[in-house]
């Protein structure tokens, strides 16, 4: 299986801030990953698919770039509705796997 | 718009089953395959299996082969996620995901939390 890990495990931020989240494959997935960000008590919501792609409706302020083994979410200026967890997920093969999530908190 | 409504939760006893229901809605049921995904407490998402909405394919993870099972319903566009022989650790969130054609997943459902405990 191919393991995907995710760093930092959390981190602290103020509105405005740039944010960078990681996240590495055990092997290469070419641009198979997506990004999602997930509130409690909400279903996960698609941010970035095939590495640097924003899905429809999703502000400007996220970006997703890297390939092969190493990818990077970024949110330019932290807005305070971004405020959640945010998680990795490659779908080149099976069975599919995930990071183990960025909580981002508040500072 | 696109919907996936899953059924609500439930409470188990350890050694039971558990058949969790996801209603699809607003899209072509045939053209989208659906996965399922799980959440338990303090840990990451875990992949559960997926199935072919146009033949019944269903393909599982390893870890889950022999006590899951995937199914659909062509006529009411549902598909079902069926976990027998429950343990404590299955406690916890289960999803159903729509995947796109080019394999990322577009659309999650609400979630169903499934306790087990005696």
């Amino acid at each position: 299986d191919i393991q995907m890990t995710q760093s930092p495990s959390s981190l602290s931020a103020s509105v405005g801030d740039r944010v960078t989240i990681t996240c590495r494959a055990s092997q290469g997935i070419t641009h198979s990953l997506a990004w999602y960000q997930h509130k409690p008590g909400s279903a996960p919501n698609l941010l970035v698919f095939a590495a640097s792609r924003l899905e429809s409706g999703v502000p400007s302020r996220f970006s997703g770039s890297g390939s092969g083994t190493d990818f990077t979410l970024t949110i330019s200026s932290l807005q305070p509705e971004d405020f959640a967890t945010y998680f990795c997920q490659q779908y080149n093969t099976f069975p599919r796997t995930f990071g183990q999530g960025t909580r981002v908190e508040m500072k | 718009q696109v919907q996936l409504v899953q059924s609500g939760a439930e409470v188990k006893k350890p050694g039971a089953s558990v058949k969790v229901s996801c209603k699809t809605s607003g899209y072509t049921f045939g053209s989208y395959a659906l996965h399922w995904v799980r959440q338990a407490p303090g840990q990451g998402f875990e992949w559960m299996g997926w199935i072919s909405p146009v033949n019944g394919n269903a393909k599982y993870s390893q870890k889950f082969q022999g006590r899951v099972t995937v199914t659909r319903d062509t006529s009411a566009n549902i598909v079902y996620m069926e976990l027998t022989s429950l343990r404590s650790a299955d406690t916890a969130v289960y999803y159903c995901v729509r995947a796109t054609m080019t394999y990322y997943f577009d659309y999650w459902g609400q979630g169903t939390q499934v306790i087990v405990s005696s």
